[in-house]
C-alpha cells in the first residue's frame, strides 16, 4: 500500500519561499509513477500546482509556473515543493499524490498559512 | 487552463439517482480518456472515485459510475445514501500535459 506524508512549515511570511517535502512509503520513486501537487485554498476547489516524474522530468500549471519548482530524490524516497514569492493567495491545504492517468493515492494534506 | 466547469450543487433523496456533469474541451476531456473523479468530505483529503472515465478502483461502491461524451464526462451515483453527500471533483488530463480539476459539486442528501 502506497502512502504519501506532506512535511514542512505551517507559516510563511509573504514575499518568501513555500517549501513542502512529501515522504513516500510502501513504492519505490524510482520505480516510476509521476508524482504531484494540489493545493485547495480554504473554503475552495482543488488546483493542480504539478507533477514529476522520477527521472526529473517535470510539468506545471501555466499560472504557477513561473514560481514553481518541484524536485525529487530517490535516495530518500521523496519529492519536494518550493513556490517563491508567496502571498497570502498562497494560503492552503497542500497535498502530494501519485499520477498514473489519474490520482490514486494522497497524503493527509498540510495547511500552510501565509502571513506576516 | 480553465478549469473544467461543474454544477456548484446537486441534491437527491436516499435511495435516487443523481449526475453531476463536468464539461471542458478537446483540449482536455473531449481528447483524452484520462477523466476522474474524487469524492471529499470535509477535513479529509479527496478520494479516488472513478478513473479512465468509467472504471472503479477496488472497493468503490458500484453505485458510482462514469460515463463521456464529446467535451462532458458525467458521474452518477445511483441508490444515494447519506454516506454520499460530500464534495465532488472531476480531472482531466490536458493537451499540455498538465492536469485540470473542475471546480467541483457539493452533493446534499435531502
Amino acid at each position: 500500500q502506497v502512502q504519501l506524508q506532506e512535511s514542512g512549515p505551517g507559516l510563511v511570511k509573504p514575499s518568501e519561499t513555500l517549501s513542502l517535502t512529501c515522504a513516500v512509503s510502501g513504492y519505490s520513486i524510482s520505480s516510476g509513477y509521476y508524482w504531484g501537487w494540489i493545493r485547495q485554498p480554504p473554503g475552495k476547489g482543488l488546483e493542480w500546482i504539478g507533477s514529476i516524474y522520477h527521472s526529473g522530468s517535470t510539468y506545471y500549471n501555466p499560472s504557477l509556473k513561473s514560481r514553481v519548482t518541484i524536485s525529487v530524490d530517490t535516495s530518500k524516497n521523496q519529492f519536494s515543493l518550493k513556490l517563491s514569492s508567496v502571498t497570502a493567495a498562497d494560503t492552503a491545504v497542500y497535498y502530494c499524490a501519485s499520477v498514473s492517468g489519474y490520482l490514486d493515492y494522497w497524503g493527509q494534506g498540510t495547511l500552510v498559512t501565509v502571513s506576516s | 487552463q480553465s478549469a473544467l466547469t461543474q454544477p456548484a450543487s446537486v441534491s437527491g433523496s436516499p435511495g435516487q439517482s443523481i449526475t453531476i456533469s463536468c464539461t471542458g474541451t478537446s483540449s482536455d476531456v473531449g481528447g483524452y480518456n484520462y477523466v476522474s473523479w474524487y469524492q471529499q468530505h470535509p477535513g479529509k483529503a479527496p478520494k479516488l472515485m472513478i478513473y479512465e472515465v468509467s472504471n472503479r478502483p477496488s472497493g468503490v461502491s458500484n453505485r458510482f459510475s462514469g460515463s463521456k461524451s464529446g467535451n462532458t464526462a458525467s458521474l452518477t451515483i445511483s441508490g444515494l445514501q447519506a454516506e454520499d453527500e460530500a464534495d465532488y471533483y472531476c480531472s482531466s488530463y490536458t493537451s499540455s500535459s498538465t492536469w485540470v480539476f473542475g471546480g467541483g459539486t457539493k452533493l446534499t442528501v435531502l
